[in-house]
């Protein structure tokens, strides 16, 4: 298995261009996620999605919107790029997204910079 | 608020000597606690879980620890080596167990001298 599948591993953006951060698990697990990772500020929830067709918002949201159309992949997007969107994006899965034996797989994350 | 941290923003070990690497809670109602492991330029890494009816559990040269008394978690490292050298993070979560509320903390350096 590879795991969880991100692309691209580096971005750069000017500020208002849209793009999309791919995500992808080949182990059927049922919970996806994006986080953002800040200096001192730690691991962020944007949102999350507990099977195909649903998806919730986490804790950062706002300027992020993503889709659930199959169960292997989790698309991010930025719909208007900002320089405060300049952080490393990491995707995780996991078998289920409740319950207690069900860790998070991430993803080597995408360097991302808003000029 | 309520918030996962942990004591130390560094820590230095002597490669072959033990890491204890130390996590205060302040959530009395998490029950379920991870420990993640991240290398520079790569994601998180799952080491070793815990619930909150248990004390401790181990692993491939880790044990976690956990004091509910005093809210604190702890990882231990035997014989540190090189490849240890990451960042550690704690985490938990509420007994819901969704990982849509999974907190973690801000991490902590470990570095293995020769």
């Amino acid at each position: 298995n590879a795991g969880v599948t991100q692309t691209p591993k580096f971005q750069v953006l000017k500020t208002g261009q849209s793009m999309t951060l791919q995500c992808a698990q080949d182990m059927n697990h049922e919970y996806m996620s994006w986080y953002r990772q800040d200096p001192g500020m730690g691991l962020r929830l944007i949102h999350y999605s507990v099977g195909a067709g649903i998806t919730d918002q986490g804790e950062v949201p706002n300027g992020y919107n993503v889709s659930r159309s199959t169960t292997e992949d989790f698309p991010l997007r930025l719909l208007s790029a900002a320089p405060s969107q300049t952080s490393v994006y990491f995707c995780a899965s996991s078998y289920s997204g409740q319950g207690n034996n069900s860790p998070l797989h991430f993803g080597n994350g995408t360097r991302l910079t808003v000029t | 608020g309520e918030s996962v941290g942990l004591h130390l923003p560094t820590l230095s070990v002597q490669e072959g000597d033990n890491s204890i690497i130390n996590c205060a809670y302040s959530n009395s109602a998490s029950d379920y606690f991870i420990w993640y492991k991240q290398e520079s330029g790569k994601g998180p890494q799952f080491i070793i879980d815990i619930r909150s009816n248990m004390d401790k559990r181990q692993g491939q040269r880790v044990t976690v620890l956990l004091n509910k008394t005093v809210k604190h978690l702890s990882l231990q490292i035997a014989a540190t080596q090189p490849g240890d050298s990451a960042v550690y993070f704690c985490a938990e979560t509420l007994p819901s167990g969704a990982n849509s509320k999974l907190t973690f903390g801000k991490g902590i350096t470990l570095s293995v001298r020769p």
